[in-house]
């Protein structure tokens, strides 16, 4: 069981939007900042969002972050194919002092 | 820029040990800290152990508390992974990764290395 929650899998339609949420507690998303990951099939994962809603270089504005409270979300606009994958939250557990990530969501653009 | 090269998988029986190692360039290694992440096939992501900038600083998953040992060399732009009494549920891929500004965040990963704990 992860620490962080996120839904198995979501489904959208090209160019079309998607949100992916990530639930987590007081000690972990509510104390620290939330990463997001991009994993392509067959290839390491990838930083795609940080602190919450920042996009490294070259991370394209299609994708955006939230957070309140406990909760974090991950927006995709725009849905290409390319998108297929994996994508995990990650967030820092004061608590624990242990990285936790969310199980992963599965993104299919139908 | 940021490179991260692992190496050291293998197949190993259970109860082995096996050292891992991470190949840094790109970046000023010694001002970061460093993490290790596994992936059991097919499987999500599960932070294993993060080592501070100073190597001062150690944290692990409760998984591999007291069976790995993470540690650095800044002279070889290296990190490490002691892998100890392994289980067929260490059965991974094993990622190293560089920290951001803080450790909610890995900003780099390297292409992983795949350890098979298997008799």
């Amino acid at each position: 069981q992860s620490v962080l929650t996120q839904p198995p899998s979501v489904s959208a339609a090209p160019g079309q939007k998607v949100t992916i949420s990530c639930s987590g507690a007081s000690s972990n998303i509510g104390k620290n900042s939330v990463s997001w990951y991009q994993q392509l099939p067959g290839t390491a994962p990838k930083l795609l969002i940080y602190d919450n809603n920042k996009r490294p270089s070259g991370i394209p504005a299609r994708f955006s972050g939230s957070k309140s409270a406990t909760s974090a979300t991950l927006g995709i606009t725009g849905l290409q194919t390319g998108d297929e994958a994996d994508y995990y939250c990650g967030t820092w557990d004061s608590s624990l002092n242990e990285g936790v990530f969310g199980g992963g969501t599965k993104l299919t653009v139908l | 820029q940021v490179q991260l090269v692992e190496s050291g998988g293998g197949v190993v029986q259970p109860g082995r040990s096996l050292r891992l190692s991470c190949a840094a360039s790109g970046f000023t290694f010694g001002s970061y800290g460093m993490h290790w992440v596994r992936q059991t096939p097919g499987k999500g992501l599960q932070w294993m152990a993060v080592v501070s900038y100073d190597g001062r600083i150690n944290y692990y998953g409760s998984s591999v508390k007291g069976r790995f040992t993470i540690s650095r060399d800044d002279s070889k732009k290296t990190l490490y992974l002691q892998m100890d009494s392994l289980r067929a549920d260490d059965t991974a891929v094993y990622y190293c990764a560089k920290d951001g500004h803080s450790s909610s965040i890995l900003e780099s990963w390297g292409q992983g290395t795949l350890v098979t704990v298997s008799s």
